[in-house]
């Protein structure tokens, strides 16, 4: 079983459309927990961490639940401009190191 | 500040031959990573050096990849002979503390025909 499994989609939802992704992780010691934005032939941007408090930042709210070890990610009012690649990623060991999933693919259709 | 910086943008090269890329990580990150992201795949550790020793190299393939970070700065990671399998982007990232500070370079696209 991989450590960082998420639905690699394709989500295709119109704009203005609320989208949400989850992610699932193995290790119950993982101790940090990201999503990432990767446009096509582009290298991985942090989008936003993920506390168990959950957090929001604009249009996109990331949640952690540690006992049923999942993270998820909503976008709401999708924009043309979010269609990407959004990673999952989780630090499980003391040396800092992104453990990441296969990726989740969003098209946001006009 | 200056980003990650890797070179070179695009590789092309037959099986069995070797290659060799080379990162220069963002000025005073002590620690420097090297993922390869197959198509439609997410990336996958290499290597994780900090300063110039080596933390975690348990996914590298060590009959055919090496990587060394001489001095604590630059860092280069060599395959040898490459296999087709071996095609992929490397992406090079370096961090100074941790998950909270990765930036990625924009990698290194190697095919392997």
């Amino acid at each position: 079983r991989k450590e960082v499994e998420q639905d690699p989609g394709p989500f295709n939802v119109p704009e203005g459309a609320t989208v949400a992704f989850n992610c699932t992780y193995s290790n119950s010691a993982s101790q940090s927990f990201f999503w990432y934005r990767q446009d096509c032939r582009k290298e991985p941007k942090l989008l936003m961490s993920v506390y168990s408090s959950g957090n929001e930042d604009g249009r996109f709210t990331a949640q952690l639940n540690r006992a049923s070890q999942y993270i998820s990610l909503l976008i709401r009012d999708s924009k043309l401009s979010d269609s990407a690649t959004y990673l999952c990623a989780v630090i499980t060991n003391s040396g800092y190191a992104l453990n990441f999933g296969k990726g989740t693919s969003l098209l946001v259709t006009p | 500040e200056a980003g990650v910086a890797q070179s070179p943008r695009y590789k092309i090269i037959e099986k069995r031959q070797s290659v060799a890329f080379w990162c220069n990580p963002i000025s005073g990150h002590a620690t420097l990573y090297w993922y390869q992201q197959i198509l439609g795949q997410g990336p996958k550790l290499l290597i994780q050096f900090q300063n110039n020793g080596v933390v975690d190299d348990s996914q590298l393939p060590k009959d055919r990849f090496s990587a060394e970070r001489l001095k604590g700065v630059d860092s280069t990671l060599k395959i040898q002979p490459a296999k087709l399998e071996d095609s992929a982007v490397y992406l090079c990232a370096s961090s100074l503390d941790g998950g909270y500070g990765y930036t990625f370079g924009s990698g290194t696209r190697l095919t392997v025909v």
